[in-house]
């Protein structure tokens, strides 16, 4: 069983699209991430939530719109894409919000044409 | 957050034992240090955490000075799979923590 799942792995969008990433966690964690990682592999964290609440919103672009539906579940909605946006979205969660020992899916690699 | 500082890129044989030190001058007293391993086109993976002194487990090890401003991954005999990018992370303990993952250390294992 996968712990961490995100769909789809690969998505290419047109610039201007609305797009959604998914992601499911079933080790039981009370907090979920979004983080991206760019074309120089910098990992930043976008948005935390813990038990369906948001903790953590970076300064991201409000074009960027994370949904908890519940606890195992955190969303990823972008619209009006842009070409900067291509990256690879990894969702991550934690048992709570102690620090450090995050379960990471293995990506969603986003580009923008 | 405290910052790291960590070597871009070594290289090594298979085999050998291979030590990635990480700076992290900045250290706060409830800051704990967590390595991550990532391969390419997937996440990170955590591979040890510590505070202070040396953790150890199946994977690795992690040495922690008594001044804490730098600490050290151990890998015993690495393998070829063990090529991969090494990430240190030092943050707060408690609520509302976040992560920053710095560069990373690409690690470059060769027959």
């Amino acid at each position: 069983d996968t712990a961490v799942s995100q769909t789809p792995k690969y998505l290419v969008t047109q610039m201007g699209n609305d797009k959604s990433i998914k992601c499911e966690q079933n080790l039981g964690h009370d907090t979920m991430y979004w983080y991206k990682q760019d074309s120089k592999k910098f990992l930043k964290i976008m948005f935390s939530y813990n038990n369906k609440e948001l903790i953590i919103n970076e300064t991201v672009p409000n074009r960027f719109s994370p949904k908890s539906p519940d606890k195992a579940h955190l969303n990823l909605h972008i619209n009006s894409l842009e070409l900067g946006d291509s990256a690879v979205y990894f969702c991550a969660s934690s048992p709570t919000l102690q620090q450090g020992r995050y379960t990471f899916g293995s990506g969603t690699r986003l580009t923008v044409v | 957050l405290a910052k790291t500082t960590q070597p871009i890129s070594m290289d090594s044989y298979e085999g050998q034992e291979v030590n990635i030190t990480c700076s992290h001058n900045n250290i706060a007293t409830n800051d704990y240090i967590t390595w991550y391993q990532q391969f390419p086109s997937q996440g990170p993976r955590f591979i040890i955490q510590g505070y202070k002194t040396k953790v150890t487990n199946e994977v690795a090890s992690l040495f922690i000075p008594a001044d804490r401003k730098s600490s050290t991954l151990s890998l015993p005999r690495v393998s070829l799979s063990d090529t991969a990018v090494y990430y240190c992370l030092v943050g707060e303990t408690g609520t509302a923590s976040k992560l920053t993952f710095g560069t990373g250390t690409r690690l470059q294992v060769t027959l």
